[in-house]
């Protein structure tokens, strides 16, 4: 089945700063990868996702990037804020079932 | 986006009862919704996938009798956690694909179990 691994665990940034998180997959049948920001005692919400046939998606201060060949995805926030403070998990999803996560990335923006 | 409700937020029961969670997509039809458990600064382990109309298709490990799922309509599944013990306490959470665009999850805003 379909394994992710995420990296790093934890992060931390100064206000301002970009931070960057990086996940890789093993199904190569995975088509949609998604990233979700999970807040102390919330539901995860969906920020960006990104779909096998685009290479990059950008959206405002959060973009994500995937490379298919080396089965690795990542997750790029420019000009962090302290509000982008959060437990971040990627996700893949082999078709038609359920998304597998990796183990999240707790981001701390001290300003 | 697409709305998953779930309810209750967070619930106290005492070793022994058992407990509902709803989870409803508010605003599409959802034929297929998805049970999460999440353990403190954890991350999310799927335990069955929810089929209106049929049977759950459980995760290995997921004990089908312990968790039991009904997905009566295309807007409301529910998972019933049956004789709850105090290592049932965790953070449930449901998610169902949103319309037409398929991949997409939505997540509801989880529910807190405390079995005392």
């Amino acid at each position: 089945g379909e394994n992710v691994e995420q990296h790093p665990s934890t992060l931390s940034v100064q206000e301002g700063d970009s931070a960057v998180i990086k996940c890789t997959y093993s199904d190569s049948a995975s088509n949609y990868f998604p990233w979700y920001k999970q807040e102390l005692g919330k539901g995860p919400q969906l920020i960006i996702d990104i779909r096998s046939n685009v290479g990059e998606k950008k959206d405002q201060r959060i973009a994500v990037t995937l490379n298919k060949t080396a089965k690795h995805f990542s997750l790029h926030i420019t000009e962090t804020q302290p509000e982008d403070s959060a437990v971040y998990f990627c996700a893949a999803n082999p078709a038609g079932t359920a998304l597998i996560f990796g183990k999240g990335t707790t981001l701390s923006v001290s300003s | 986006g697409a709305v998953v409700s779930q309810h209750p937020s967070r619930v106290i029961c005492k070793s022994g009862t058992s407990v509902k969670i709803e989870c409803r997509s508010l605003d599409f039809q959802a034929t297929t919704m998805f049970w999460y458990r999440q353990f403190p600064k954890k991350s999310l382990m799927l335990m069955a996938t929810s089929n209106e109309g049929s049977k759950a298709t459980y995760e290995q490990g997921v004990e089908k009798d312990k968790f039991l799922i009904n997905h009566a309509s295309l807007t409301l599944s529910t998972l019933t956690v049956t004789s709850a013990h105090p290592e049932d306490s965790s953070f449930y959470i449901c998610s169902a694909r949103g319309g037409t665009n398929t991949g997409e999850l939505f997540f509801g805003e989880g529910s807190r179990l405390t079995v005392l």
